[in-house]
């Protein structure tokens, strides 16, 4: 159990476009989900916390405008990256909590290249 | 200020060799602590966690973590280290209660690498 999956796994974009990133929680209901940015040897940076039917609560010195969080269901996060630039390609990570567990579940990650 | 620190960037051991990840940490109130570890370019994998009760807990893979109130430490171990343990490991801590509910905070990460 508590399964979570990132689709798409890895993705190539051009600078400028625009980048969705799906996180489902497979055998569970999350009601929090939290967006993670990870940089080559380095710990995880909180982007977000998102509550399902909520806006999300982004940590400051991200941008919300440019990275689009959006928690419609129990189930489904999606992190959108808007006008990507180079600076963006990094390994983007979801984790989602259900309401009677106090443990995160993380998804294996989404490798952004922004050319 | 809630912090999470892993003094060693690098553990090196021997297959069969007993092994030690070490994590301290700063928190508010109570902590629930939890240990994950990484494959590359994968996302973690959820190893164990320390709510309450007996301080020693067992987890996934042969792995377990010692909770200690008075050091403020939570460092994994393992009685005989596998090739397939190599990863980095990463420590975390969640406050109780209180604003940061639910968020988690992380150590930098131990690369351990455990040669045949």
């Amino acid at each position: 159990g508590a399964v979570v999956s990132q689709h798409p796994s890895r993705v190539i974009c051009k600078s400028g476009t625009s980048v969705k990133i799906e996180c489902r929680s497979l055998d569970f209901q999350a009601t929090t989900m939290f967006w993670y940015r990870q940089f080559p040897k380095q710990s995880l940076m909180l982007m977000a916390t998102s509550n399902e039917g909520s806006k999300a609560t982004y940590e400051q010195g991200v941008e919300k405008d440019k990275f689009l969080i959006n928690h419609a269901s129990l189930t489904l996060s999606t992190l959108t990256v808007t006008s990507a630039h180079p600076e963006d390609s990094s390994f983007y990570i979801c984790s989602a909590q259900g309401p009677s567990t106090d443990t995160q579940y993380f998804g294996p990650g989404t490798r952004l290249t922004v050319l | 200020a809630q912090s999470v620190a892993q003094p060693e960037d690098q553990v090196n051991v021997a297959e069969g060799n007993p092994l030690t990840v070490k994590c301290t940490y700063s928190v508010s109130g109570n902590p629930y602590l939890f240990w994950y570890v990484q494959y590359p370019n994968r996302g973690l994998q959820f190893l164990l966690k320390y709510i309450t009760g007996d301080n020693l807990v067992k987890g996934s893979y042969g792995f377990e973590a010692e909770f200690n109130k008075s050091q403020t430490s939570f460092h994994l171990k393992k009685p005989s280290a596998l090739v397939s343990d190599s990863a980095l490991y990463f420590c975390a801590v969640r406050p109780w209660g209180g604003s940061t509910l639910g968020r988690l905070y992380f150590g930098r990460g131990t690369q351990l690498t455990v040669w045949p």
